[in-house]
């Protein structure tokens, strides 16, 4: 069975700084996508970024870029000039197969102004 | 386009009732999903469907029971509620097998008291 880890449950940073948000998971498949979802208080779920596992290249979108270490099944979320309106709960996710989608517990980032 | 549509919100049960979460999409998506959110958590998969007329169960479908007798619509059905199903509710859509993108829901929070 595939699990997603991320081991922080809680991060702060400063506004405009940088926040790495880390994410382990676990799959014995070659091809197979991740994302990373932001989930703010308004509880609805929105896409911030997704990587191919075939792609070399790491994914970016705007201030968010992700570092995709495929052999140490590692893919850690980057937030740089950390904005007020980042604050939220971050999911990465794995999609485990044609339909569902394997989520890790969450981190919750804080920015601080 | 109103996207994925639950109702209701917020909704407190007592032990041993029943009720309905509605979810709605507009985006004429083949694949719908429930997932449910507790405290600290990462999403669980309840139930899915890929196309109208077919479901299946997914990580924790104890409790609950769903249909698709529409594309459109996907509802959640809990019979006996019980406080172990206090949570947040999410329905989440997507096109197609292939599609990695999921759209989802505000959610819905329920207690059961």
């Amino acid at each position: 069975a595939q699990t997603v880890t991320q081991s922080q449950p809680e991060m702060s940073v400063q506004e405009a700084e940088t926040v790495t948000l880390s994410c382990t998971y676990d799959t014995s498949e070659s091809d197979y996508y991740l994302f990373w979802y932001k989930q703010p208080p308004s509880r609805q779920m929105i896409l911030v970024i997704r990587q191919e596992a075939y792609k070399q290249q790491n994914a970016t979108e705007n201030r968010f870029s992700v570092n995709f270490q495929k052999a140490a099944k590692s893919f850690s979320l980057k937030i740089s000039d950390s904005q007020l309106g980042d604050a939220a709960m971050y999911f990465c996710a794995y999609r485990r197969d044609d339909y569902k989608l394997s989520f890790g517990a969450g981190t919750t980032v804080t920015v601080r102004a | 386009n109103a996207g994925v549509t639950q109702t209701p919100k917020f909704r407190i049960l007592k032990i041993g009732q029943s009720m309905t979460l509605q979810c709605t999409q507009d985006m004429n998506h083949n694949y719908m999903y429930w997932y449910r959110q507790d405290p600290g958590m990462g999403l669980k998969l309840i139930y899915y469907s890929v196309g109208a007329g077919i479901t299946d169960k997914g990580e924790v479908p104890n409790g609950y029971n769903v249909s698709r007798s529409t594309t459109e619509d996907f509802p959640l059905r809990l019979e006996l509620a019980a406080p172990s199903q206090t949570s947040v509710y999410f329905c989440a859509s997507k096109r197609h097998a292939g599609a990695n993108v999921l759209t989802f829901g505000a959610g819905s929070r329920l207690t059961v008291l």
